[in-house]
């Protein structure tokens, strides 16, 4: 597609399940990034991909995040044993080299019962 | 990394009116990007600016950088209601791979 692709849009989940989170980038967009949204709030930045590498975990709020990029392309990040702080929109965006716009997927809003 | 400041953090309008938002940094930055967040929507890129001092217009918009390239500001004209939405200021460092994103400023416009 043309622009950045997020799946699913919606994901409600029980406390404690498993979450995979998924972004299909730009193509030809090395540069992939994670941020958090909650209601009304600014930008939480989480994870910073060049390529397959994650050089910048810095964001991730604690151990039960991680996230991974395969082919320089698809990103999945996976939330373990969810609680309900986690419950957010969760954004993607990529572009073409670090610094320069991003592009934003619709995002996936999670929420956790 | 980079701390960006926004201000205000809301700005009610009276349509057809002006406002002003501001965005100011810590330390130098190479370059600030703005964004444009509508409601339920995702944030969607408007401009970037690279050069000290530097002014871009959009329409009713003016994007501005400034001279020492720590602060920018974007000045909207004749607001209309079309422009309520969330707008982020965000900047880097010539080394920084990653956006430092403010806080945001919510604009609503009274008809």
């Amino acid at each position: 597609g043309a622009g950045v692709s997020q799946s699913p849009s919606n994901k409600v989940t029980e406390k404690g399940k498993d979450v995979e989170l998924r972004c299909d980038p730009i193509s030809g967009h090395t540069a992939l990034y994670w941020y958090r949204q909650s209601l009304g709030q600014g930008l939480e930045f989480l994870i910073y991909f060049q390529g397959n590498s994650a050089p910048d975990k810095s964001g991730l709020p604690s151990d039960r995040f991680s996230a991974e990029r395969t082919g320089g392309s698809v990103s999945t990040l996976t939330i373990q044993r969810t609680q309900q702080e986690d419950s957010a929109v969760y954004l993607c965006a990529s572009s073409w080299a670090p610094n320069q716009p991003q592009h934003f997927g619709d995002g996936t809003r999670l929420s956790i019962l | 990394g980079q701390q960006v400041m926004q201000i205000p953090q809301y700005q009610h309008v009276q349509e057809g009116e002006d406002f002003t938002t501001y965005c100011n940094s810590s330390t130098t930055l190479s370059n600030i990007q703005w964004y444009k967040q509508r409601p339920g929507g995702h944030p969607v890129f408007l401009i970037q600016l690279v050069k000290s001092g530097e002014v871009k217009k959009q329409k009713r918009l003016t994007f501005q950088f400034g001279e020492a390239k720590k602060n920018s500001s974007l000045h909207i004209t004749a607001t209309q209601t079309t422009d309520v939405g969330t707008y982020f200021c965000a900047g880097s460092g010539s080394n920084d791979y990653k956006l430092s994103f403010g806080a945001g400023t919510t604009v609503t416009v009274r008809a």
